[in-house]
């Protein structure tokens, strides 16, 4: 399978920006995608970016791909409590195979 | 937008027997639905993939007489756990995708076994 790599936990003061990394090693991917997942919840798409574009901005998130370095990230401007989640970065290869990575951790401080 | 629900949230039963967890996309109709599971503290991974009226393709190392999958409509798809055991506990995630779109993700059900 493909590896997808991310820090396990990240924690950050409430109105500070957080920036979660992911690695991936599949360089034919189409899709990169962003979800969250709550405590007990399913994944929520967060936001996703084309493999040929290196940058999108959805309100306060911000993805940043690095095709050549095979590196995604995701920053989250005014990060809020609700943002506490667990966030996974996740490779589209082909038309159905979706590749998660590890998951990060988020925990806002107040 | 886009609902896929899951049906139980979760469940407990006893090692031995066999349970059988619903994916329902609620608004539209998925040509695809995906069972993922989810070990604690892990990522998801793919356990098979499955098209409306025919036979789920199953990953690499997922035994398909043990997790059975049944895409009868486009809008339910079921996975049942056979003889489950401890170790089959987890968290189970379905997706349904439309023709040409995202996958929309169910809320996930929590299967313990006793």
């Amino acid at each position: 399978g493909e590896d997808v790599e991310q820090s396990l936990f990240l924690s950050v003061r409430e109105g500070d920006s957080s920036v979660i990394n992911c690695t991936y090693t599949d360089s034919s991917s189409t899709y990169l995608y962003w979800y969250k997942q709550e405590p007990g919840a399913g994944l929520q798409l967060l936001t996703y970016i084309f493999s040929n574009m290196d940058m999108k901005q959805d309100q306060r998130l911000t993805v940043l791909l690095n095709k050549k370095d095979k590196h995604l990230s995701l920053r989250i401007a005014d990060t809020q409590t609700g943002d506490s989640a667990i966030y996974f970065c996740a490779e589209m290869v082909g038309a159905n195979n979706l590749f998660f990575g590890t998951g990060t951790r988020l925990t806002v401080i107040p | 937008g886009a609902v896929v629900s899951q049906h139980p949230s979760w469940v407990i039963c006893k090692s031995g027997t066999s349970v059988k967890i619903e994916c329902r996309s609620l608004d539209f109709q998925a040509t695809t639905m995906f069972w993922y599971r989810q070990f604690p503290k892990q990522s998801l991974m793919l356990m098979a993939t499955s098209n409306e009226g025919s036979k789920a393709t199953y990953e690499q190392g997922v035994e398909k007489d043990k997790f059975l999958i049944n895409h009868a409509s486009l809008t339910l798809s079921t996975l049942t756990v056979t003889s489950a055991h401890p170790e089959d506990s987890s968290f189970y995630i379905c997706s349904a995708r439309r023709a040409s779109d995202e996958q929309y993700f169910g809320p996930g059900t929590r299967l313990t076994v006793t």
